[in-house]
């Protein structure tokens, strides 16, 4: 079954405490994304990967770190989450930047 | 002004009519619309994609595109209550390399 997979899907941790949430697809697509979820301001894009070591910030890229060393996999990292980081946080992929976005099933993250 | 906007809502429509979702956008080279349909706690989900001026039909789903006004619409005909959900509209533009989402319209179909 074609999908995009996350991890955790909920998440509740401190300040300061480093995390990474993972994001997996099994559909050979090149590109993949980060967005976040708030009410009243929609999905807004974190970052950005076109393929294998290529990755280019999106509109909110600020406390927010991404690695993508191999196609399949594009994780998050938060290097010190804050509390204005508590969000609910969708990655996505596509084949081509025109295409339909895949999106992943959703992370919900709480930072006390 | 945001680069894309939506009336966020609730639109309130009884079941087995049309329920009409519109959206603006503010960049006149964007060239590929989606709308998507996210219920609560999901993830978004396409329902359709528009490329050119005119009309897409698609089941009891009608998009529908005016570039020169620079708006995009959803009609849902026969409108049931599982079609009760936030609807996101999205543009991709050229040069960008991201969709850019609406922040949604809630719809409400009342049995």
């Amino acid at each position: 079954e074609a999908q995009v997979t996350q991890n955790p899907r909920y998440l509740i941790t401190v300040t300061g405490k480093k995390l990474t949430v993972t994001c997996s697809q099994n559909m050979n697509h090149e590109y993949m994304s980060w967005y976040r979820q708030d009410p009243g301001l929609g999905l807004r894009q974190i970052y950005y990967s076109m393929n294998v070591e290529v990755t280019d910030k999106g509109d909110v890229p600020e406390g927010y770190k991404v690695s993508r060393k191999e196609k399949r996999n594009f994780p998050l990292i938060l290097e010190s989450p804050s509390p204005n980081q508590t969000s609910l946080y969708f990655c996505a992929s596509t084949l081509s930047g025109n295409n339909e976005q895949f999106f992943g099933p959703g992370t919900r993250l709480t930072v006390l | 002004q945001k680069e894309v906007e939506q009336n966020s809502g609730p639109l309130s429509v009884p079941e087995g009519a049309i329920a009409s979702l519109n959206c603006t956008y503010s960049d006149r080279v964007s060239q590929s619309f989606f709308w998507y349909r996210q219920y609560s706690g999901k993830s978004p989900e396409l329902i359709m994609s528009i490329y050119s001026n005119g009309d897409k039909e698609d089941g009891r789903f009608t998009a529908q595109l005016n570039k020169a006004s620079q708006y995009v619409s959803l009609l849902i005909r026969d409108s049931q209550p599982s079609d009760s959900a936030t609807y996101l509209c999205a543009v991709k533009s050229t040069g960008r390399r991201a969709l850019t989402f609406g922040s949604g319209t809630r719809l409400q179909v009342q049995p």
